[in-house]
């Protein structure tokens, strides 16, 4: 079975330090991957995939992720954080077969302090 | 480019009436439409997938007669939370796939909050 795993529920750091929010799944085959952020009682928006080529992303508002197959993770990184980048991150996974299905982590709040 | 509407953004209904929320699908076809359910402090949980013309298929635990999912078009579908009690309140979040657009995305709405007292 598919699954994600965010195991951490809340990550704080500094603005202008780096960041990093952890993420790993568990899928058969090449997995499709996502990020996306959520602003309060906001719907999600999407950050960045990975389908296939590089294995680093780069994605929306200066997020990056790399995939990383033999430790089966797909971490968000931003070199430097900003106080808006504050809000709540998920990772999704979807199996190459199911085109209709997302499994979304349990979503990890970031916490940008001035 | 891509956007998802839903409507309305919150709603407040008594227990024992009914609750119909929109997802639009602004300037594309969206071929598939799905509807996810979050509460608090959690994360999305999918309810169910629709593909317009054509009945949607519900997760498991989802009670069908419960939560009525209409797909009528390729720019609309709708949710109908049925009989509402105070236990389906909840972040109502539906999101959209277009072929045209590549079948890897979806494109999520920006949520209806739904209160039942």
């Amino acid at each position: 079975a598919q699954s994600v795993a965010q195991p951490e529920d809340q990550v704080n750091v500094a603005e202008g330090n780096p960041l990093t929010v952890k993420c790993t799944y568990s899928v058969s085959g090449n997995p499709y991957l996502f990020w996306y952020v959520q602003y309060p009682n906001r719907g999600l928006q999407f950050l960045l995939k990975y389908i296939t080529g590089d294995n680093l992303v780069k994605g929306s508002y200066g997020f990056e992720a790399e995939f990383n197959k033999s430790q089966t993770s797909f971490h968000l990184k931003k070199p430097s954080a900003l106080v808006s980048d504050s809000a709540l991150y998920f990772c999704a996974v979807r199996a190459p077969w199911a085109t209709d299905k997302l499994i979304f982590g349990t979503g990890t709040r970031l916490q940008v302090f001035p | 480019g891509a956007v998802v509407s839903q409507h309305p953004s919150w709603v407040i209904c008594k227990s024992g009436t009914s609750v119909k929320i929109e997802c639009r699908s602004l300037d594309f076809q969206a071929t598939t439409m799905f509807w996810y359910r979050q509460f608090p402090k959690q994360s999305l949980m999918l309810m169910a997938t629709s593909n317009e013309g054509s009945k949607a298929t519900y997760e498991q635990g989802v009670e069908k007669d419960k939560f009525l999912i209409n797909h009528a078009s390729l720019t609309l579908s709708t949710l109908t939370v049925t009989s509402a009690h105070p236990e389906d309140s909840s972040f109502y979040i539906c999101s959209a796939r277009s072929l045209e657009l590549g079948a890897s995305e979806q494109f999520f709405g920006p949520g209806t909050r739904l209160t039942v007292l």
